[in-house]
């Protein structure tokens, strides 16, 4: 059983568009990740997410990009205005704080047209 | 800034044990992980190693020496499915952050 569902597997949008990536940890952790990678490249850390408040970011992450957890159990990550170049997996992940393990959901492949 | 350094690419026979090493330079360091990635996968948690020495999980083994920046990933008996990216990331110091390196391609061979 996965430790971290993502919806959806693949998106497909048009440059300028809004999108919006949802996880869904099966348990309750303190910790929570999103991350990116574009194809070839390596996995960038974009945000993570302590007891229901951001508590780092990147400087990938932008003003183009919000996280949320609106109903206290899963987590959205939107993209504002996609840029051809924001085209990437991209990996919700939780637990990893200190003496903990991380699990990667399995991604949303996010095309941008 | 931070850095963190594995070799591209590596090859190996199927049976065999083979050695990734990963070093790091990074301004805090609160653990650091291994994750194998097979290609259009997720990331999938091998090990992960907090103060030095060995950690050892079945077929693949972890070590860690902080004084020099510097860990690597044992692999023995090697199988076919075996081949696959491996990543090494160090969590910052707040463990609030990760930074992976670009990951080690391994080629089992038969």
């Amino acid at each position: 059983e996965p430790e971290v569902t993502q919806t959806p597997s693949h998106q497909v949008t048009q440059m300028g568009q809004e999108v919006i990536l949802r996880c869904v940890p099966i348990s309750n952790h303190l910790y929570f990740y999103w991350y990116r990678q574009i194809l070839g490249q390596k996995v960038e850390f974009l945000v993570s997410f302590y007891n229901n408040e951001i508590s780092e970011k990147s400087e990938i992450f932008d003003d183009q990009f919000s996280v949320e957890r609106p109903d206290g159990s899963n987590f959205t990550l939107k993209i504002r205005s996609t840029k051809l170049e924001d085209s990437a997996m991209y990996f919700c992940a939780r637990g990893g704080g200190p003496g903990e393990t991380q699990y990667f959901g399995p991604g949303t492949r996010l095309l941008v047209l | 800034g931070q850095n963190i350094d594995q070799p591209t690419e590596m090859t190996a026979t199927e049976g065999a044990i083979v050695q990734i090493n990963c070093t790091y330079q990074t301004s805090g360091f609160n653990g650091l992980f291994w994750y194998q990635q097979h290609a259009g996968e997720a990331p999938t948690f091998l090990s992960y190693n907090v103060l030095d020495g060995l950690e050892e999980k079945g077929r693949f083994s972890s070590f860690l020496s902080r004084s020099k920046g510097y860990s690597y990933l044992l692999l023995k008996e090697l199988q076919m499915k075996d081949s696959a990216s491996y990543l090494c990331a160090v969590r910052d110091r707040t463990g609030n952050q990760f930074y992976f390196g670009t990951g080690t391609s391994l080629t089992v061979i038969p």
